[in-house]
């Protein structure tokens, strides 16, 4: 079953470090996604891409956070000065199409913890 | 914009029992509402979903209702057993702009033998 892959699974960087989180969609999937969840906590929508731009972000997708599609296959999300409160599971989904909600699949997720 | 309440927040059923996840919605725009079970350190995996025009959706032991005039949906599990054991997620989506799901809280259920 094709899945969204995403690396690193683990990482830890310090307070206003750069950091590049990557994921690759399911290969004929047209929107992606990135949300988060801090521990314990729900899951947040951060944005979502299609076309090659933004087609709507949260409020807490500010000026530090951007995505990008470097190519044909991957799709990023980074995070420009990270902050202690950035810390959370970040999670990359793809899904087919946009009109009549598909299926959005998950991928498995990237700890980010700062320090 | 949307706003999914869940509950209840934990649930701890007997194998065999049932159990069921109750979700309201504030946006009667929204119109796709899919439910997602997490294990822990793992990303949300889609166990079953329902679309608005539909009331009842079933897939062998869980089932989803729908009732759009109340704006709420519930999730049923039968005949538990100790791998449902998980964190249980609704959501809610309105198609159109940026197919953005909105998340419940989520409800950890326990399956105990």
């Amino acid at each position: 079953e094709p899945e969204v892959t995403q690396t690193p699974s683990h990482q830890v960087t310090q307070m206003g470090q750069e950091v590049i989180l990557r994921c690759v969609p399911i290969s004929n999937h047209l929107y992606f996604y990135w949300y988060r969840q801090i521990l314990g906590q729900k899951v947040e929508f951060l944005v979502s891409f299609y076309n090659n731009e933004i087609s709507e972000k949260s409020e807490i997708f500010d000026d530090q956070f951007s995505v990008e599609r470097p190519d044909g296959s991957n799709f990023t999300l980074k995070i420009r000065s990270t902050k202690l409160e950035d810390s959370a599971m970040y999670f990359c989904a793809s899904s087919e199409a946009r009109i009549g909600g598909n299926t959005i699949y998950f991928g498995e997720g990237s700890w980010l913890t700062v320090v | 914009g949307e706003n999914v309440e869940q509950h209840p927040s934990t649930l701890s059923v007997q194998e065999g029992d049932s159990a069921v996840i109750k979700c309201t919605y504030s946006d009667s725009a929204s119109n796709y509402f899919p439910w997602y079970k997490q294990e822990l350190g793992k990303g949300p995996q889609l166990i079953i979903d329902i679309r608005s025009n539909v009331g009842e959706k079933k897939d062998q032991r869980i089932a989803v209702t729908l009732n759009k005039t109340a704006k709420h949906f519930s999730l049923h599990i039968t005949e538990t057993q100790p791998e449902d054991s998980a964190v249980y997620f609704c959501a809610a989506l309105r198609t159109g702009g940026g197919n953005k799901l909105t998340f419940g809280t989520g409800t950890q259920l326990k399956v105990e033998l």
